[in-house]
């Protein structure tokens, strides 16, 4: 069974701090790789999407990357800012014929004025 | 282009009943899917459609009906509520297969099962 990991659960970093967000996967056989943001009570915005055979997606004060090899992808916010409070959700494609996603948990990043 | 929209945005039901979330999308995408989001166990899916006249079950789908008879519409019916189904309710739809396309996510629909 694929597993998405995303750790910590929450994080809190004041203004203007770059920061790094972790999401982890079991499989590498993976087709793409999603971010996605969540503000409270809404639904999802997509952020990124990487296909498998990228390294590194830009927009922005986002990046994401990806490195199958050892099933980790990352999203850095530079500059963070009290309007990136939120909780960024990481979403990994597999092939076959019945492919989904697969979701992680979460993080919920405050960002301190 | 409107993207995903969900109707109703809240709704409160009582045990047994019936009712039905609304889920349209307006891009022609093929793959439509039904997620519901609980906390401390992340988005599941429910069932999805890979187009229309076609769908299957996720990883949730007791206590859940789906249909496609349009590629635009895709609702979610629940046969006969229980508490166990209290949960906020997400449509997503994507150009093809989930796994190779970028996700399209509605605004959710907030249920409540007394």
């Amino acid at each position: 069974k694929q597993e998405v990991t995303q750790i910590p659960a929450a994080l809190s970093v004041p203004e203007g701090e770059n920061l790094v967000l972790n999401c982890s996967f079991t499989d590498s056989a993976i087709y793409n790789l999603q971010w996605f943001r969540q503000d409270p009570g809404k639904g999802l915005t997509s952020l990124l999407l990487i296909q498998s055979s990228q390294r590194e997606q830009t927009s922005g004060r986002l990046n994401a990357s990806l490195d199958k090899s050892s099933g980790r992808s990352t999203l850095y916010i530079a500059a963070s800012q009290p309007g990136d409070s939120a909780t960024y959700l990481c979403a990994v494609g597999y092939t076959g014929a019945n492919s989904k996603l697969t979701f992680g948990k979460g993080i919920t990043l405050s960002v301190r004025p | 282009n409107a993207g995903v929209t969900q109707t109703p945005k809240f709704q409160v039901l009582k045990t047994g009943q019936s009712m039905t979330l609304q889920c349209a999308q307006d891009m022609n995408h093929e793959y439509m899917s039904w997620y519901r989001q609980d906390p401390g166990m992340g988005l599941r899916l429910i069932h999805y459609s890979v187009g229309a006249g076609i769908t299957d079950q996720g990883e949730v789908p007791n206590g859940y009906n789906v249909s496609r008879s349009t590629t635009e519409d895709f609702p979610l019916r629940l046969l006969s509520a229980a508490p166990s189904q209290t949960s906020v309710y997400f449509c997503a739809s994507s150009l093809t297969l989930a796994g190779g396309n970028e996700q399209f996510f509605g605004p959710g629909t907030r249920l409540t099962v007394l």
